[in-house]
């Protein structure tokens, strides 16, 4: 079946350290691939998508790329904020099986 | 359009009880999807709805839930007896579909407590 391994938390950082979370995927054909976050009191939202190999998401300054030899598609930002502390979880839906499945999820901490 | 509504936001009810929660989807959005999340988990499909139609039904949804979505609107999900394991948080989530996949718009959330 379809499975998400992420990256352990939490994970705390000073403002403008560089980030990655990892996460490595597990799924038949060619899933597209999603980076969500949950901010303190909100819902999901999606952050980021790339929907087949070599493709590379990007929003508010986070990137991640498909990397199918990997199975692998890590979360990165070059210099983050206070405002970036949140839960982060990776995600997959597979074409044809309709419902995204999730990892466990990452809390980032950004201290001052 | 204020995005994906679910309702009440939290839920105390002693075991055994029966509750009710509600979605009300992005309104031109034809699929709705309901997830449960527990602490330091990410979220589990539970089951989703194309119009009013159930589509599929996760195998963990078991015989004390059920959900429906008359008119292909909002939708309700029922626990009957509930249970300390049914503490969690219930996510719902719509999104257009016509062929393809397109990005799922979650709800805040309905947090339910068991006790």
């Amino acid at each position: 079946g379809n499975s998400v391994t992420q990256m352990e938390g939490p994970v705390t950082l000073s403002e403008e350290a560089f980030l990655t979370i990892n996460c490595t995927y597990t799924a038949t054909g060619y899933p597209s691939l999603f980076w969500y976050v949950q901010y303190p009191g909100e819902g999901l939202q999606l952050l980021l998508k790339a929907t087949k190999a070599d493709d590379k998401g990007s929003n508010k300054g986070f990137e991640a790329t498909y990397r199918k030899e990997t199975t692998s598609f890590h979360l990165e930002k070059g210099s983050v904020q206070v405002s970036d502390s949140a839960v982060y979880f990776c995600a997959l839906i597979r074409f044809g099986n309709e419902k995204l499945t999730f990892g466990t999820g990452t809390r980032l901490t950004i201290i001052p | 359009d204020t995005g994906v509504s679910q309702d009440p936001r939290h839920k105390i009810t002693k075991r055994g009880q029966n509750v009710t929660f509600r979605c009300d989807p992005i309104s031109e959005h034809n699929r709705l999807y309901w997830y449960r999340q527990t602490l330091g988990q990410g979220p589990e499909f539970l089951t989703y709805f194309q119009n009013e139609a159930q589509l599929e039904k996760s195998r963990l949804l078991s015989d004390r839930f059920s959900a429906e979505r008359p008119k292909g609107s909002f939708s309700t999900l029922e626990i009957q007896r509930t249970e300390q394991g049914d503490s969690a948080m219930y996510l719902c989530a719509s999104s257009l579909w016509w062929g393809l996949s397109t990005e799922a718009f979650f709800g805040q959330g309905t947090r339910l407590t068991v006790v």
